[in-house]
């Protein structure tokens, strides 16, 4: 069956700081990959997305870029976090234009 | 008008009664739409699937889609307290990308 892993789970960093989230999927080969966010009270809104390695598609300007590197794992990272960039971060997978399944989440806090 | 849209609710039913979820949509969105549920402080889960008109049926749940209306539905029978969370309802973009609704919040009370 499949899996998907994020980490960490919660993260306090402060303003300027840089930032790598990372998520793993176990289980299918060759999975489109997303990140969400979503803010405290909000919808979830679309990142990135990747049909493949190294394919990456963003969504909406910001000091996010995303990168995968294996077939399997998906980057999320910033060089320096803003206040606004708090939020709940989520991957998600899928195969195709199907059913998109997430990952737990990391919920990221900036001071 | 947003692709898809919910209510924000909440929605408060009692322990054991039927709780309809509704969403609308716009032309903007294709066929497929799928149903979460998010528990406070948690991520979404998928519930349920639904691609072609009519009812879709699994456990306790049923989704129904209706395109000539532009709505897609979420009954939950014998509602629990345990079913008390925020549904997410998302329609498929171009792309194999989700649009997601607000969310209805739902409170089943004891």
């Amino acid at each position: 069956s499949q899996t998907i892993h994020q980490w960490p789970a919660t993260l306090v960093q402060p303003v300027g700081s840089p930032l790598s989230l990372e998520c793993t999927v176990e289980g299918t080969s060759n999975p489109n990959l997303y990140w969400y966010r979503q803010a405290a009270g909000r919808g979830l809104q679309l990142l990135f997305y990747s049909v493949g390695i190294g394919q990456i598609s963003s969504e909406v300007p910001q000091n996010l870029s995303a990168s995968r590197p294996q077939d399997r794992q998906f980057i999320l990272s910033s060089k320096k976090l803003l206040l606004s960039d708090s939020g709940f971060y989520l991957c998600a997978w899928s195969v195709g234009p199907y059913e998109q399944y997430f990952g737990p989440g990391t919920r990221l806090t900036v001071t | 008008q947003k692709e898809v849209e919910q209510n924000s609710g909440p929605l408060s039913v009692p322990e054991g009664a039927i709780a309809s979820l509704n969403c609308t949509y716009s032309d903007r969105v294709s066929q497929s739409f799928f149903w979460y549920r998010q528990y406070s402080g948690k991520s979404p889960e998928l519930i349920m699937s639904i691609y072609s008109n009519g009812d879709k049926e699994d456990g306790r749940f049923t989704a129904q889609l209706n395109k000539a209306s532009q709505y897609v539905s979420l009954l939950i029978r014998d509602s629990q307290p345990s079913d008390s969370a925020t549904y997410l309802c998302a329609a498929l973009q171009a792309g194999n990308m989700l649009t997601f609704g607000g969310g209805t919040r739902l409170m089943v009370k004891p």
